[in-house]
């Protein structure tokens, strides 16, 4: 079955701009987490989505949102970029309830704020 | 600052020698996982631990859960240039939502023929 798809693989933005990530989780699987990995910080949390609904958010400042649809597919939103938010977004969907099921990671993508 | 610390931070080796990654933490994990990563990619879940004292064996790879569940490390033997990569450890803890784990910052793993 296919993966977890997360478009565009590669954008370049401005400082100031926003940009929106989409992500397609595997069929079936309705929660949808996204996280932050930079060289220097690794992978951060940023929200989790389930059934459309947030259920937990990182320590990310407000410019940072998301949402999730009907269909279980979800977007990122991060607006007035500044040059620290380059990095690569990655989108994973889970089956299972609780911290013991599998995350299914998208390719990811890379976002660089000149 | 990572709630989970891995070590070494990079690991370069020779094909066939052995090698041991280790994450530790001060705080208690309900599960922990290992991940690997390659270029380009997203992390790919290697195991999964959830009782202290674990060990699990995925054939050259050995997974341990510690017995206070506050560390784990990811033994390889006789390491193969397939096996380059970032692993990653990750832990769910039982106050978290079910989808945030808490990761280390990597470990880089680079196996030369």
């Amino acid at each position: 079955k296919a993966g977890v798809t997360q478009t565009p693989r590669y954008l370049i933005k401005t400082r100031g701009q926003q940009v929106t990530l989409s992500c397609s989780p595997i069929s079936g699987h309705r929660s949808v987490s996204w996280y932050q990995q930079t060289p220097g910080q690794g992978l951060q949390f940023l929200f989790e989505y389930f059934s459309e609904t947030q259920r937990n958010k990182g320590n990310f400042p407000g410019r940072f949102s998301g949402r999730q649809f009907s269909n279980s597919r979800s977007e990122m939103n991060v607006s007035t970029l500044e040059l620290g938010d380059s990095a690569l977004y990655l989108c994973a969907s889970r089956r299972a309830a609780g911290n013991t099921g599998e995350l299914f990671f998208g390719e990811g993508s890379r976002l660089t704020v000149l | 600052t990572q709630l989970l610390e891995q070590s070494p931070q990079f690991l370069s080796i020779q094909e066939g020698e052995n090698l041991t990654v280790y994450c530790n933490s001060s705080s208690v994990f309900s599960s922990l996982q290992w991940y690997r990563q390659e270029p380009g990619e997203g992390p790919v879940l290697l195991v999964t631990v959830v009782t202290g004292g674990e060990v699990k064996k995925l054939k050259r790879l050995t997974f341990q859960f510690g017995d206070a569940r506050k560390d784990s490390s990811l033994h390889i033997t006789a390491a193969q240039p397939g096996d380059t990569g970032l692993y990653l450890c990750a832990g769910g803890r039982r106050d978290d939502s079910w989808g945030k784990l808490q990761f280390g910052a990597g470990t880089q793993v680079v196996v030369t023929p």
